[in-house]
């Protein structure tokens, strides 16, 4: 089974505060990816990255940055945390390919509350 | 712009009734779509996708049904059981883009006893 390890669940950050959430897959998978839920907007995509430093940004990478040092650590970085980013980040990941191995498998998800 | 709509934020259906989830999309160049659930604070797990040169796939209780010419996915479980009460997003993707995802906002599906 594929398996996305996420590393925090559960964090209280101040504002103003650098906040590193790391992500590690087992799967050899070549992409890798950021998405926050909130509830009724879905999930939306920060930032993903299809291979070792590379780096693309999703539909809301403001606020945020990404490093792809390893192909299987993904971190997600907040510069300056603030409360609008208080939400669940979920990671995934996925292999390089189309149609069906495009499915992309989710770790269990990081609640962030910026206080 | 939402170019995956799921209009029904929630539905409750009975054990044993079948559950049917809806999803429409926008963008013509969607040619492969799935759908997810997902508990609280758990994250989302893959359930059945569906590629745009099908119309239907099958997996146990769950069926997806695609419909191009009217832009339009759903998602059938039958017979519905309480463990499937949970949140259900549709998503889509365009081959060829990573893997991206675009994510509807999610179906809140409760099965009563």
């Amino acid at each position: 089974d594929v398996k996305v390890t996420q590393s925090s669940r559960y964090l209280v950050k101040r504002t103003g505060e650098k906040v590193f959430l790391e992500c590690v897959q087992d799967m050899d998978h070549e992409n890798m990816f950021w998405y926050r839920q909130d509830p009724g907007l879905g999930l939306r995509l920060i930032y993903f990255s299809y291979d070792v430093k590379m780096k693309e940004k999703g539909d809301i990478p403001e606020g945020y940055s990404v490093s792809r040092e390893k192909k299987e650590r993904f971190s997600l970085i907040l510069e300056s945390a603030s409360t609008n980013q208080t939400s669940m980040y979920l990671c995934a990941s996925s292999l390089l390919g189309t149609g069906e191995e495009n499915t992309i498998y989710f770790g269990e998800g990081s609640w962030l509350t910026v206080v | 712009d939402q170019q995956v709509k799921q209009n029904s934020p929630s539905l409750s259906v009975q054990e044993g009734r079948i559950s049917i989830l809806n999803c429409d999309y926008t963008n013509s160049m969607f040619d492969y779509f799935l759908w997810y659930k997902k508990y609280p604070a758990e994250g989302p797990t893959f359930l059945i996708s569906i590629s745009s040169i099908k119309d239907k796939n099958e997996d146990g209780r769950f069926t997806v049904f695609l419909n191009k010419s009217a832009k339009h996915l759903s998602l059938h479980i039958v017979p519905s059981q309480p463990g499937d009460s949970a949140v259900y997003f549709c998503a889509a993707s365009v081959t060829g883009t990573a893997s991206k995802l675009t994510f509807g906002t999610g179906t809140r599906l409760q099965v009563t006893l």
